[in-house]
Order: structure tokens, then C-alpha cells, then sequence
């Protein structure tokens, strides 16, 4: 079945470093891809999306670029702020796995936290 | 515009209980989505609702979870007799079209249920 892979966290960076969470996918079909947020005491929201292979989407400064070939959406930021602080979710939706687009396959989430 | 409302936001309550959590969609918004994070995994898909209508039910548990959705409005999440591995954190979701690739679904904070 789909899944979906993200590094493990927690990731800890200083102010204005720059962030990767790495993102990778397994899926029948063609899926669309998501980076969701969830920032402490908050419910979760969506960061940025990608419906098709080299869509970049992109969003308060993050950017991931959907890489069919090598099965990923990355997430980026140039520079972090203390702001930043939150889980990262990445995400797809699959049309093809059975259950339609309606169900989201997320990964485990990746804590991080930006110190000043 | 309110976003999507969940009650309560935690809950602790011992193994046997029975426990009701409570989604409050977005207003005209006929899809609902429950979603569960068991400590340190991913989120998981649990059903789907259209309207007062069961769409996918597929990611339910077992007989020990009851959702229901009076006419269409709020939704109800009944774990009876509660078991220890349903700790965890509930999500419900909300979008006025079905999917997530086209629409965009807006996310409660989450209950985060303890079964002691």
C-alpha cells in the first residue's frame, strides 16, 4: 500500500539556517503530495501541496518540489525563524490506492525546533 | 469564519470507560474526516463522512469505535469500552468537496485521549 517516509526528528537549528526535512513516497499512482504544520497547541494546517511530477509548491518561505523520479517532496525553508518551531507532516492523496483521494497517508512527523 | 472545533482536548479516563469526542465542522462543509495519531506513529485515517452518510469507514479500528453524524452537522467519536491502545491524539477535518487533491480540508486542534 502507499506510504510515506520523513527523517526523524527532532531537528534543532539556530535562527536563519537553513531547514531540509526529507520526504519520500510510495504510491500506485500518481498522488498528490502535502506538507502539513502543526504548530504547539494548534490543530494541523496546510503548509503547501504538489498535484503533479515538478510542481513546486510553496508557502510562507517553505518550498517542495515534487521529484516523480526519485519519489520525494523535500521540504526547504532558506532561513528559519523561531516561529518556525512546529511538527511537519508530509502527506499524499492517492487516486489510484482503492479509496479514492479521499484519505490522506501521512508520515510521522518531524519536530522542529528553532532556537535564537 | 470558525475553523473546525473539537471537544474536549484532552481527555483521561480509565480502561473500560466509554469515551464520546465531538467534531464541529466548518458550516457547509459536508465532509468530515476522523484521523487518529497513536503515540510516535503516523497519522491514520479512521472514516469518512458525507453529509450524514458513512462514505469510508475503512481505517476504523475495531466494533469498539462508533461514528455518527446526525444530520450532518457535528460528528461523534464513541470508544466503548476504551482499551490502552487507543491513547492517542483524534483529529477531525472538514472540506466542502470530497478529497484533498482539488480542495483544501481544514484540520481541528485534535483530542488527546489517555487511557489509564
Amino acid at each position: 500500500g502507499d506510504s510515506v517516509t520523513q527523517m526523524e526528528g527532532p531537528v534543532t537549528l539556530s535562527e536563519e539556517a537553513f531547514l531540509t526535512i526529507n520526504c519520500t513516497y510510495t504510491a500506485t499512482g500518481y498522488p498528490s503530495l502535502f506538507w502539513y504544520v502543526q504548530y504547539p497547541g494548534e490543530g494541523l494546517q496546510l503548509l503547501l501541496k504538489a498535484t503533479k511530477a515538478d510542481d513546486k509548491g510553496s508557502n510562507k518561505g517553505f518550498e517542495a518540489t515534487y521529484r516523480k523520479e526519485t519519489t520525494s517532496f523535500h521540504l526547504e525553508k532558506g532561513s528559519v525563524q523561531v516561529s518556525d518551531s512546529a511538527v511537519y507532516f508530509c502527506a499524499l492523496s492517492d487516486p489510484l490506492s482503492g479509496a479514492g483521494s479521499y484519505q490522506l497517508t501521512f508520515g510521522k512527523g518531524t519536530k522542529l525546533s528553532v532556537i535564537p | 469564519e470558525a475553523g473546525v472545533t473539537q471537544f474536549p482536548s484532552h481527555s483521561v479516563i480509565e480502561k473500560g470507560q466509554t469515551v464520546t469526542l465531538r467534531c464541529d465542522p466548518i458550516s457547509g462543509h459536508d465532509n468530515l474526516y476522523w484521523y487518529r495519531r497513536v503515540m510516535g506513529k503516523e497519522i491514520k485515517f479512521l472514516l469518512h463522512f458525507v453529509k450524514e452518510s458513512k462514505q469510508d469507514e475503512s481505517g476504523m479500528p475495531n466494533n469498539r469505535f462508533l461514528a455518527e453524524r446526525t444530520g450532518g452537522t457535528y460528528s461523534t467519536l464513541k470508544v466503548q469500552p476504551a482499551e490502552l491502545e487507543d491513547s492517542g491524539v483524534y483529529f477531525c477535518a472538514s472540506s466542502r468537496d470530497r478529497g484533498f487533491g482539488d480542495t483544501e480540508a481544514f484540520f481541528g486542534q485534535g483530542t488527546r485521549l489517555t487511557v489509564v
